[in-house]
């Protein structure tokens, strides 16, 4: 089925360690996000892709960074995981933003 | 002041009644606007978007817009218990079409 793929889907590190979130789309969207929803927080913009080279910071990027391998991959990466990137993790992606976004499936973080 | 507000809820209403949500933003020169459902533990789907003042029918679902008051609100006709869902506000600002802001969304409960 047409969409978005996350993997994995659940997740549990120990501080300090690192770990890709992987992600892609099969609708020849141009642009990828990644979001990071906590209870009460709403959904908030990690980083975002706005086509196939380019990356930009959104709201909360500090720990984290990311690669557009292709126009079909956007990873997430922790390179040292902390108790506060406990979370659920969802990548999205659009055409434009005019048109709304996709979002996959998630990926449940826990950092211990 | 939250670039996008919603109240968080529980809305409880009885099935077949009318449920009212509300957003509103800060955003005055905001564009798009979109509504998403989320069901507990899965991830947000696009449900209705909305760009010009007025009212947009799609099937139970109708979206409000009122750019003068800065609120745009959805409504569902006939609630079904498969209506019970968290259901979150979202507006593309001025600042560009990668910065689409999520509200933290109103939880609806419908009777049965």
């Amino acid at each position: 089925n047409a969409g978005v793929t996350q993997t994995p889907k659940f997740q549990v590190l120990k501080t300090g360690q690192s770990m890709t979130l992987q992600c892609a789309q099969d609708m020849n969207h141009n642009s990828m996000y990644w979001y990071r929803q906590d209870p009460g927080m709403g959904l908030r913009l990690i980083y975002y892709s706005a086509s196939e080279g380019t990356t930009d910071k959104g709201e909360v990027p500090n720990g984290y960074n990311v690669s557009r391998l292709n126009k079909r991959e956007f990873s997430l990466r922790l390179e040292s995981a902390a108790p506060s990137q406990t979370s659920v993790y969802f990548c999205a992606s659009s055409e434009t933003s005019n048109y709304g976004y996709t979002f996959g499936s998630g990926t449940r973080l826990t950092v211990v | 002041q939250k670039e996008v507000e919603q109240n968080s809820g529980p809305l409880s209403v009885p099935e077949g009644a009318i449920a009212s949500l509300n957003c509103t933003y800060s955003d005055r020169v905001s564009q798009s606007f979109f509504w998403y459902r989320q069901y507990s533990g899965k991830s947000p789907e696009l449900i209705m978007s909305i760009y010009s003042n007025g009212d947009k029918e799609d099937g139970r679902f109708t979206a409000q817009l009122n750019k003068a008051s800065q609120y745009v609100s959805l409504l569902i006709r006939d609630s079904q218990p498969s209506d019970s869902a968290t259901y979150l506000c979202a507006v593309v600002p001025s600042g560009g079409y990668q910065k689409v802001t999520f509200g933290t969304g109103t939880k609806l409960q419908v009777i049965p």
